[in-house]
């Protein structure tokens, strides 16, 4: 079954204390992206990955860092987490290569509180 | 700039009722366009898309859309709403040669018996 799966789901921390959310496809995909969703603001795109060891910054990319090592993994980093990092991640990939016409498979979400 | 606005942010609708959901986008070049559904403690599934053609697109769950480039549209419709269709809706706009989404603020859709 095509998906891409996020763990964890849920997260409590605390301010500064280092976390990694994770992220894993099976479709073979080169776009991956991370998104945080905040009430009335929708979704926005944090940062995003052409391929392997390609990133760069979407639209919201402070306080957030991300990895491409492998294509079907796209960590998510935040180095010292502060509570306006408090929202529901999720993760996304799409094919890639500017074949803008096809769809995004999205995660379950994560969904972080920070304290 | 690029951008989607969904002007309602909370829709109520009685079970076996018409909805519509409003979806305007702005966007440099000729975009494509997407609605997407988020149900309590999911991601989000992709109802239907718009790239070319006929203006008039058939997604899944009975829903469609309606591109109108004149007003810079893409509302989405259902004849009959069921009360599984209580979910947030969000509208996506992205392009040819790239694989960003830009997403509006979503509407979020309640169904009462």
């Amino acid at each position: 079954e095509a998906q891409v799966t996020q763990n964890p789901r849920y997260l409590i921390t605390v301010t500064g204390k280092k976390l990694t959310v994770t992220c894993s496809q099976n479709m073979n995909h080169e776009y991956m992206s991370w998104y945080r969703q905040d009430p009335g603001l929708g979704l926005r795109q944090i940062y995003y990955s052409m391929n392997v060891e390609v990133t760069d910054k979407g639209d919201v990319p402070e306080g957030y860092k991300v990895s491409r090592k492998e294509k079907r993994n796209f960590p998510l980093i935040l180095e010292s987490p502060s509570p306006n990092q408090t929202s529901l991640y999720f993760c996304a990939s799409s094919p890639g290569q500017g074949r803008g016409n096809t769809e995004a498979f999205f995660g379950q979400g994560t969904r972080l509180t920070v304290v | 700039a690029q951008s989607v606005t969904q002007p309602d942010i909370h829709i109520t609708v009685s079970e076996g009722a018409s909805l519509e959901l409003r979806c305007n986008y702005s966007y440099g070049a000729t975009p494509y366009l997407f609605w997407y559904v988020q149900s309590p403690g999911q991601g989000l599934q992709l109802l239907l898309k718009y790239f070319s053609g006929d203006t008039l697109v058939q997604g899944i769950k009975g829903f469609e859309a309606e591109f109108k480039r004149s007003q810079s549209s893409f509302n989405l419709r259902k004849p009959s709403a069921h009360w599984s269709d209580a979910a947030e809706y969000f509208c996506a706009v992205g392009g040819r040669n790239t694989d960003k989404l830009i997403f509006g603020t979503g509407t979020r859709l309640q169904v009462f018996p």
